[in-house]
């Protein structure tokens, strides 16, 4: 398995501009979670989603963000407009339920940079 | 909200010598995950804690659960550099999510 696929690996843009991250979960993994992580704030869950339906945003920062699952092998995480403080990597993750485990798989990450 | 504490959250130790890292979290929870960063890179499973009194051992990495105590501790043996990484534990709640700790920033000098 490819594990946890995400796209582009780093992002450089200026403040004002669209940005969208690409994940592409574990085949078979039915949750997937985006986070951000910075050394500020360490690793924050922005928000998550369980068989396609987003289950808790409570993490996402603004309405600048936002994130969608149009099937169960692709999700996005969309920054409109973005601001240098956005400056972070996202790292996208699945799951699925093994017993009581949930072990999250993460992918490479996206590094962000607002300039 | 659950709340997950890491100490130290710095920890720089010499080759050969023994350390414990520390996890205490807020709610019950009988589930909970190493996982590993090397700078740059993404964060890697290590263990795996699924009941109190859990223990799990790979190389010189050993990870113990008390939920009693509400605390994990990840012993590190006879350090090695290539130990040296940073290191995250994580709760799970009732449902799936994870609230993961601070981090433990390890450096093993020669």
């Amino acid at each position: 398995d490819a594990g946890v696929i995400q796209s582009p690996r780093h992002e450089v843009t200026e403040m004002g501009q669209e940005v969208t991250l690409r994940c592409k979960p574990i085949s078979g993994h039915n949750s997937l979670f985006w986070y951000r992580q910075t050394m500020m704030r360490g690793l924050e869950l922005l928000i998550y989603f369980n068989n396609n339906v987003p289950i808790d945003d409570s993490g996402m920062p603004e309405d600048r963000f936002s994130a969608k699952m149009p099937n169960a092998s692709f999700s996005t995480l969309k920054i409109q407009p973005s601001e240098p403080r956005d400056s972070a990597v996202y790292f996208c993750a699945s799951s699925r339920p093994r017993g009581q485990i949930y072990e999250q798989y993460f992918g490479p990450g996206t590094r962000l940079t607002v300039t | 909200e659950l709340k997950v504490e890491q100490n130290p959250l710095f920890l720089s130790m010499q080759e050969g010598k023994n350390y414990t890292i520390y996890c205490n979290y807020s709610t019950t929870s009988d589930r909970l995950y190493w996982y590993r960063q090397d700078p740059g890179k993404s964060l890697e499973s290590l263990f795996v804690l699924l009941s109190n009194g859990a223990v799990k051992q790979e190389g010189r990495l050993m990870a113990s659960l008390d939920t009693k105590a509400r605390l994990s501790t990840l012993h590190i043996t006879a350090a090695v550099h290539d130990l040296s990484a940073t290191y995250f534990c994580a709760v799970q709640n009732t449902g799936n999510q994870f609230y993961f700790g601070t981090g433990t920033s390890l450096t093993v000098i020669p």
